[in-house]
């Protein structure tokens, strides 16, 4: 149980197009979403949260009108990111939980390899 | 600086030999993760460990806390070759935003000669 897929696994969009990352649990309800970023040979850092029916809330030096968060539902959250440079290039990794209270017991997705050209 | 930084960065080692790896982290915590991640992968839980509890086993994982030294190790026992990827420890932590999320290590990347 607990899984979480994302589509696309890898996208590669050329340079001023928007790319949308889909993030979904698929056997249970996700209160809570989480988007990540992963440069090469480095660790994750957190983007932003989203929690179903609301705003997402993003981390300091994350540009919300560059990455868009929607998590409409209890088992979709989408990441678009718009007008993509090549800096963007990233792994970007999802994760869900069904506890608005705590951060433990998240199932995270495959991840999303985006290359910007 | 990230809340968790990991050492060794890199690790190599040869199979059958046990591999360690250290986590240290700033500020409180209500528990400690670790994660492994294969290359161009995503996460996979491998164990949690609460405030109040010092070790904790899992198959071959072996991992310690110690909350006075915000310190944590990941011991794998009698490696394998399958076990290459990168570790990464996460502490859940109150962000900026008021909201707790999962703060992650620099990460070691062990690699197990076979």
């Amino acid at each position: 149980g607990a899984v979480v897929s994302q589509h696309p696994s890898w996208v590669i969009c050329k340079s001023g197009t928007s790319v949308k990352i889909e993030c979904r649990s698929l056997d249970f309800q996700a209160t809570t979403m989480f988007w990540y970023r992963q440069f090469p040979k480095q660790s994750l850092m957190l983007m932003a949260t989203s929690n179903e029916g609301s705003k997402a809330t993003y981390e300091q030096g994350v540009e919300k009108d560059k990455f868009l968060i929607n998590h409409a539902s209890l088992t979709l959250s989408t990441l678009t990111v718009t007008s993509a440079h090549p800096e963007d290039s990233s792994f970007y990794i999802c994760s869900a939980t069904w506890d608005r209270s705590t951060s433990y017991e998240q199932y995270f997705g495959p991840g999303t390899r985006l290359t910007v050209t | 600086s990230q809340q968790g930084e990991e050492d060794p960065q890199a690790l190599s080692i040869q199979e059958g030999e046990n591999a360690t790896m250290n986590c240290s982290y700033k500020t409180s915590i209500n528990n400690l993760q670790w994660y492994r991640q294969n290359s161009g992968r995503g996460l996979v839980h491998l164990i949690l460990i609460r405030s109040n509890e010092r070790e904790k086993h899992s198959g071959r994982l072996r991992v310690t806390l110690d909350t006075s030294k915000k310190s944590s190790s990941l011991l794998i026992t009698a490696s394998r070759a399958a076990d290459t990827a990168s570790y990464f420890c996460a502490t859940d932590d109150l962000k900026d935003t008021g909201r707790r999320a999962l703060t992650f290590g620099s990460g070691t990347r062990l690699q197990v000669q076979p």
